[in-house]
């Protein structure tokens, strides 16, 4: 089936340093592409979001780049801090309303 | 504040048990998802709900079942049919458009002994 998924399980990010997490997707129909970020414990927390009829779209500290052309992803964190250790999310709308999501970054930040 | 609550936090019971774990939002939103979560592993879909008295299998749902007879409340039971119950369970709800977000309780963790 159709399958969403991060390129590399871990990053390790020294302070200060930006960060990247990068995604790929394999469903054409998906339109819809949400970023999550899940602290231990606790559910996943929306960071952004991007609808396909865009390429990039900037939050606080956070931007999302989608490349439709080769179906990826990223997140890119700047001026990273400690508090964005977590594991990262990305998740597609695919073909109905359920979303489908990776398998998750672990995102480690060296102080 | 609005937002998604889910109880309890821990949750233990022994194999051949049914169990049933609680969910409820007051962000009036229409769709109403479950969601299970395994060690080094995505999101899997259990259920979902997309109205009132209305609720669809997802791609895990053998071994466990749901009721939406309130907006706000969307209870899932683990029954003993489900072969590996232990778990990390969350619970979701979105405005219930295609290009809607959804917003997640803070889980149950469950553990069948």
């Amino acid at each position: 089936g159709e399958s969403v998924g991060l390129h590399l399980p871990t990053l390790s990010v020294q302070e200060g340093d930006n960060s990247i997490i990068n995604c790929a997707y394999s469903n054409s129909a998906s339109d819809y592409f949400i970023w999550y970020k899940q602290e231990s414990g606790k559910g996943p927390q929306f960071i952004i979001d991007i609808r396909s009829n865009m390429d990039k779209r900037q939050g606080q500290r956070v931007t999302v780049l989608l490349n439709k052309t080769v179906k990826h992803l990223s997140l890119q964190i700047a001026a990273t801090q400690p508090g964005d250790s977590a594991v990262y999310f990305c998740a597609e709308n695919g073909d109905d309303y359920k979303l489908s999501f990776g398998a998750g970054t672990t995102v480690t930040v060296r102080a | 504040d609005g937002g998604i609550t889910q109880s309890p936090k821990y949750l233990f019971r022994k194999e051949g048990q049914n169990v049933t774990l609680s969910c409820e939002q007051n962000l009036n939103h229409d769709a109403m998802y479950w969601y299970r979560q395994d060690p080094g592993q995505g999101l899997r879909l259990i259920y979902y709900s997309q109205i009132v008295n209305d609720f669809q299998k997802g791609d895990i749902a053998e071994g466990y079942s749901v009721s939406r007879e309130k907006k706000e409340s969307f209870p899932l039971t683990v029954t003993s049919a489900q072969k590996n119950p232990t778990a990390f369970y969350l619970c979701a709800s979105s405005g219930g458009s295609r290009n809607s977000p959804l917003h997640f309780g803070n889980g149950t963790r469950l553990t069948v002994t």
